[in-house]
């Protein structure tokens, strides 16, 4: 198996432009996961589904930040409009309901607001 | 909130040397998950242990859990400067699958 999937790796954009992050889980894990992580705050959940219905998204920041996962194997998360305090990395990572709780991560799409 | 908090937050040994790495928690949990990240990659899984287990060993990896002190350690044995990374430790607890991450060690082995 591949792994997680993230794209893209690197991103540079311009305060107010949009920005979506893509993640493809590992095929056949049930839970999807996304993070931000930050010297400052460290690893935080930002909203995570199950059998591609979002179930908490307490963690989102504000309502420019969007999920979706329209299918088992895709997921994006949209920022609209972002700002350099969005800048950060961003994992997503998936798991296998039955199994034991481990998470897998993707390699992670640094994002960068100037 | 963090629910784990990693001590110390850097450690710095000889390769060869052991490394051990402590976490605490604040509320009671389902497991406690170590994970590892290198330098600009995603974190990696490493060793889970549930609740109602004191002991796990994995490879060079050991890992102790108190649930009365609501406490973890990560010992790595015989540690090598590949080792070099930051170490995570994550708590399930409820019903959900999410985690909640600590701050981490950033653990240095030098040659």
């Amino acid at each position: 198996d591949a792994g997680v999937i993230q794209s893209p790796r690197h991103e540079v954009t311009e305060m107010g432009q949009e920005v979506t992050l893509r993640c493809k889980p590992i095929s056949g894990h049930d839970y999807l996961f996304w993070y931000r992580q930050t010297m400052m705050r460290g690893l935080e959940l930002l909203i995570y589904f199950n059998n591609n219905v979002p179930i908490d998204d307490s963690g989102m920041p504000e309502d420019r930040f969007s999920a979706k996962m329209p299918n088992a194997s895709f997921s994006t998360l949209k920022i609209q409009p972002s700002e350099p305090r969005d800048s950060a990395v961003y994992f997503c990572a998936s798991s296998n309901g039955t199994g034991g709780g481990e998470q897998f991560f993707g390699p992670g799409t640094r994002l960068t607001v100037l | 909130s963090q629910q784990g908090e990693e001590d110390p937050q850097a450690l710095s040994i000889q390769e060869g040397e052991n490394a051990t790495m402590n976490c605490s928690y604040k509320t009671s949990i389902n497991n406690l998950q170590w994970y590892r990240q290198n330098s600009g990659r995603g974190l990696v899984h490493l060793i889970l242990i549930r609740s109602n287990e004191r002991e796990k060993h994995s490879g060079r990896l050991r890992v102790t859990l108190d649930t009365s002190k609501k406490s973890s350690s990560l010992l790595i044995t015989a540690s090598r400067a590949a080792d070099t990374a930051s170490y995570f430790c994550a708590t399930e607890r409820g019903s959900a699958r999410q985690l909640t991450f600590g701050s981490g060690t950033q653990l240095t082995v030098l040659p």
